[in-house]
């Protein structure tokens, strides 16, 4: 079973339209995360978020927002997409914040390409 | 700002020989470090996870360890195989709270020659 699950794995669009990215966590944890990697493979938190609290990584523009229906999924949307929106994008989920302690379950990320 | 830097970016090595990663961090009041693998086209697998207070873990053969005052992590793969092809990242978590707070490197890319 898979325990943290990003749909699509691969999305190509054109600039300006808006996408979502899904993902879905089975493993009972309470918080989710959205990561961004670049083409320089650098991996950076974009947003945290759990039942209580949005968390948002400021340098994170305002097109890019999570939407998060219940707590085993936390969406992704994203506004008119700019080339440089073009990554993977990294689903991620833990414990309750709290168990620090406790490893990040990473889904298998979603290429976006932006032409 | 914490900055995490892991040399070398790549190393090939024959299969059977041990080796090891190095990361280093700027800032040393970290809350734990951790060392990931990721294999193309897949998420990231945790490997082994260091409290702030301990100074090393070990699964199988793999063995990580921390020191925090010079701001320096190891990761020692014994009997390299083919399968532990694969970038490795390492990152640390910072105080404050979640696991939002963690910064990675850009990691060492592995390859495992039979």
């Amino acid at each position: 079973d898979t325990a943290v699950s990003q749909t699509p794995k691969y999305l190509v669009t054109q600039m300006g339209n808006d996408k979502s990215i899904k993902c879905e966590q089975n493993l009972g944890h309470d918080t989710m995360y959205w990561y961004k990697q670049d083409s320089k493979k650098f991996l950076k938190i974009m947003f945290s978020y759990n039942n209580k609290e949005l968390i948002i990584n400021e340098t994170v523009p305002n097109r890019f927002s999570p939407k998060s229906p219940d707590k085993a999924h936390l969406n992704l949307h994203i506004n008119s997409l700019e080339l440089g929106d073009s990554a993977v994008y990294f689903c991620a989920s833990s414990p309750l914040s709290g168990r620090e302690n406790s490893p990040l379950h990473f889904g298998n990320g979603t290429r976006l390409t932006v032409t | 700002k914490q900055e995490v830097t892991q040399i070398p970016a790549a190393l090939s090595v024959p299969e059977g020989e041990n080796l090891v990663l190095n990361c280093s961090f700027t800032d040393s009041a970290i809350y734990n470090l951790q060392w990931f693998r990721q294999d193309p086209g897949k998420g990231l697998t945790s490997l082994l996870l260091i409290q702030s207070s301990q100074r090393e873990q070990t699964s199988g053969r793999l063995n990580a360890s921390l020191d925090k005052s010079s701001g320096r992590s190891t990761l020692y793969i014994a009997a390299s195989q083919p399968g532990d092809s694969a970038t490795y990242l390492c990152a640390v978590m910072g105080y404050g709270g979640s696991q939002g707070n963690l910064i990675f490197g850009k990691g060492t890319k592995l390859s495992v020659k039979p």
